[in-house]
């Protein structure tokens, strides 16, 4: 089945540790995107990329960084830059073409202690 | 800069309610408007979409009217139920981006 999976669903983190979200899609999709969500304040995209080696950020980009390496993979690192790092990330992916809608992961929940 | 907003929940009803969701959006230009829904500790699904004014999107049971001149993008259903309880999400897909709204909770009482 095709689909888009997020690895883990559940991670905890140190303060002062990075640490790498992982989403990849067998779908053959272009474009991939991260988003953060926090209650009340719906999705706020970090960073977004329309092909391989190429991307770009979004709205809250400070404190995350990501790679692009393969069409299938986009992961994200929260590195101990970002202040508030405890969220919900969701990462989608779409292809290129416009008028097309996104395709979701389930989500990592990330806490750091 | 590009937007969207939409009505602030949660907005909780009884079983066999009309519900209506108010969704606008700011851009530039002519973006495609879609609905997504999610469900609690899951991501997002799409619920329907519109591509152009005056189109309509339209899935199990939900509806919305793509209104170019009210720049709005309501969603309705004649009949909620139980199982229609989540979070709905107003988006809106311009220059390859997603641009989301705030997310609306819906709450349905048996």
């Amino acid at each position: 089945d095709g689909g888009i999976t997020q690895s883990p669903k559940y991670l905890f983190r140190k303060e002062g540790q990075n640490v790498t979200l992982s989403c990849e899609q067998n779908l053959n999709h272009d474009a991939m995107y991260w988003y953060r969500q926090d209650p009340g304040q719906g999705l706020r995209l970090i960073y977004y990329s329309q092909i391989v080696n190429d991307f770009q950020k979004g709205d809250i980009a400070e404190g995350y960084s990501v790679s692009r390496e393969k069409k299938e993979s986009f992961p994200l690192t929260v590195t101990s830059a970002q202040k508030n790092p405890t969220a919900f990330y969701l990462c989608a992916s779409s292809p290129r073409e416009r008028n097309t809608e996104a395709f979701f992961g389930q989500g990592t929940r990330l806490t750091v202690v | 800069g590009d937007s969207v907003t939409q009505m602030e929940g949660p907005v909780t009803l009884s079983e066999e309610a009309f519900l209506t969701i108010n969704c606008t959006y700011t851009a530039t230009g002519y973006p495609s408007l879609f609905w997504y829904v999610q469900y609690p500790g899951e991501g997002l699904q799409l619920l329907l979409k519109a591509t152009k004014a005056d189109d309509k999107g339209s899935n199990k049971g939900f509806e919305a009217t793509y209104r170019k001149e009210t720049t709005s993008f309501h969603l309705e259903k004649g009949s909620v139920q139980v199982s229609d309880s989540a979070v709905y999400f107003c988006a809106m897909e311009y220059g390859n981006k997603l641009v989301f709204g705030a997310g609306t909770i819906l709450r349905v009482k048996s």
